[in-house]
């Protein structure tokens, strides 16, 4: 499985201002994931990082809000634009498909917007 | 669009006893897989163990085996043997389709008392 890091591991930010969480794998693939893990709930995917072209974002997640940049195989950012309250989660990355199409996880951002 | 439910919000096992966490989905995919996430409270998400709807064997991994029913869209885990280091979030997971993308259950957290 491929070894996936994630910067920052933590932040606390302040209302209005954005964050720009980075996302480094040790081998090239060919999609990568965002998801958010609003607290005490499950895993929902916020947008598939596409190498060459923009990011497909799921329903209810927008471009504005959060931009994805996916410079090459190894890496993408996602940002979290004009943060308020609200976007108080853990942010994880994940690669795939793997072989049997399981996706692998970073070990998540935890962010906490005041 | 699929759907995958957790029905246990919260399961506790003795140590070295087994316990099984359920899992039940909906979907009109022919072609998908299912996995078993689990996130302890590191939050790292750990794949435990996968299962490929056109197999009817159920996979198993160690102490990890799955209860793959899919005319009745099933798929539980049993833990046998429970350890304190199987204590975490439990997620299951469903991936169908050509967007590779990730559907998960709002989890099940296991308890495992010494």
């Amino acid at each position: 499985s491929a070894v996936i890091s994630q910067k920052p591991s933590r932040d606390i930010c302040q209302r209005g201002t954005s964050l720009t969480i980075q996302c480094q794998v040790d081998s090239q693939v060919t999609m990568m994931f965002w998801y958010r893990q609003q607290p005490g709930q499950s895993l929902t995917l916020i947008a598939t990082a596409n190498q060459g072209s923009e990011a497909t974002y799921e329903s209810g997640f927008v471009i504005d809000k959060f931009p994805i940049s996916r410079p090459n195989l190894t890496f993408s950012t996602l940002t979290v634009s004009n943060m308020s309250p609200e976007d108080s989660s853990i942010y994880l990355c994940s690669v795939g498909p793997s072989q049997f199409y399981e996706q692998y996880f970073g070990p998540g951002t935890r962010l906490t917007v005041t | 669009a699929q759907t995958v439910t957790q029905s246990q919000p919260e399961m506790s096992v003795q140590e070295a006893e087994t316990v099984t966490l359920s899992c039940t989905y909906d979907t009109s995919e022919s072609d998908y897989y299912l996995f078993w996430y689990k996130q302890p409270p590191s939050r790292q998400m750990i794949l435990v163990i996968r299962q490929e709807a056109y197999k009817q064997q159920n996979a198993t991994e160690n102490r990890f085996s799955v209860n793959f029913q899919k005319a009745a869209k099933s798929f539980s885990l049993k833990i046998s043997d429970s350890q304190l280091g199987d204590a975490a979030m439990y997620f299951c997971a469903f991936q169908g389709g050509s967007n590779y993308k990730l559907t998960f259950g709002k989890g099940t957290l296991l308890t495992v008392n010494p």
